[in-house]
C-alpha cells in the first residue's frame, strides 16, 4: 500500500518568504509527527497531532512555525517568514497510536528545504 | 524520555553477525528500547522494540539485559544494504503519551566486503 508522502520533495526559497510543506500520512493512522532534521545529526521532533488535535508542539523552535491537520488526515507545516537557519530536512510520520509499545511510526521521504 | 549512548560507529565484516550496543542506565520501568535505521537520505525505519523480554523479528534480534540499562541489537547475517545510521531510542509508550521520538546521534554501521 501507499506509504507516507511528502511535497514538495524540495523547495528552494529566499529569505523572508513564508513556505507551506505537506504531509498526506497512511490511510487509517491517527496519529501524525513532524520532525526537522539538519545535515549530520537525527530527526529532531518538533509537533504531534492524534487525529485534527495538536497534542504536542513543544519542540517548535518559534511562533513563525505552526502545523494544522484540520481533518484529520493531511497535515500542514508552515513557516513564515523564513530565514537561512530554516534550512533542513523536515520529515513526517504517522502512525496508528497503538497502546502498549506497539506504535511504530511510518517516515515519509521528506521535503528538503533551503532558504536562500 | 531516559537519554541513550552509543558508539560513532562501528564496522562489520559482510556476512558477519552486527551486534550494535546501547546504553539507557536512567531506563524507566514504563519506557520501551526502540530501534530504527537510517539508510542514506531515506526517512528512518523502525526495526525492533521491546520493554524487557529479549525479542526477535525477521530483521534483527533485541536483547535486553535483566537491569534494562542497556540492550543490543543484533544483524544476524549483515549485508551492504545494512549500511546504514542505527538510532536507539527509549521512550514511554501507551494511549495518551505524546509518543514523540528523540534521536540522539545513533552509530554509523558500515558493512564491509
Amino acid at each position: 500500500g501507499a506509504g507516507v508522502s511528502q511535497s514538495p520533495r524540495y523547495k528552494v526559497t529566499k529569505r523572508g518568504q513564508d513556505v507551506a510543506l505537506r504531509c498526506d500520512p497512511i490511510s487509517g493512522h491517527v496519529s501524525l509527527y513532524w520532525y526537522r532534521q539538519a545535515l549530520g545529526q537525527g530527526p529532531e521532533f518538533l509537533t504531534y497531532f492524534n487525529y485534527e488535535a495538536q497534542q504536542d508542539k513543544s519542540g517548535l523552535p518559534n511562533d513563525r512555525f505552526s502545523a494544522e491537520r484540520p481533518e484529520g488526515s493531511i497535515s500542514t507545516l508552515t513557516i513564515q517568514r523564513t530565514e537561512q537557519r530554516d534550512s533542513a530536512m523536515y520529515r513526517c510520520a504517522s502512525s496508528f497510536n497503538l497502546a502498549g509499545g506497539r506504535d511504530t511510526q511510518y517516515f515519509g521521504p521528506g521535503t528538503r528545504l533551503t532558504v536562500l | 524520555d531516559a537519554k541513550t549512548t552509543q558508539p560513532p560507529s562501528m564496522d562489520c565484516a559482510e556476512g558477519r553477525a552486527a551486534n550494535l550496543p546501547c546504553n539507557h542506565s536512567t531506563i524507566s520501568g514504563n519506557e520501551y528500547v526502540y530501534w530504527y535505521r537510517q539508510i542514506h537520505s531515506q526517512g528512518p525505519q523502525y526495526i525492533i522494540h521491546g520493554l524487557k523480554n529479549n525479542e526477535t523479528n525477521e530483521m534483527a534480534s533485541l536483547i535486553i539485559t535483566e537491569d534494562r540499562k542497556s540492550s543490543t541489537l543484533i544483524l544476524p547475517h549483515a549485508t551492504l544494504r545494512d549500511t546504514a545510521v542505527y538510532y536507539c531510542i527509549v521512550r514511554v509508550a501507551g494511549s495518551g503519551n505524546t509518543g514523540k521520538l528523540i534521536f540522539g546521534q545513533g552509530t554509523t554501521l558500515q558493512v564491509k566486503p
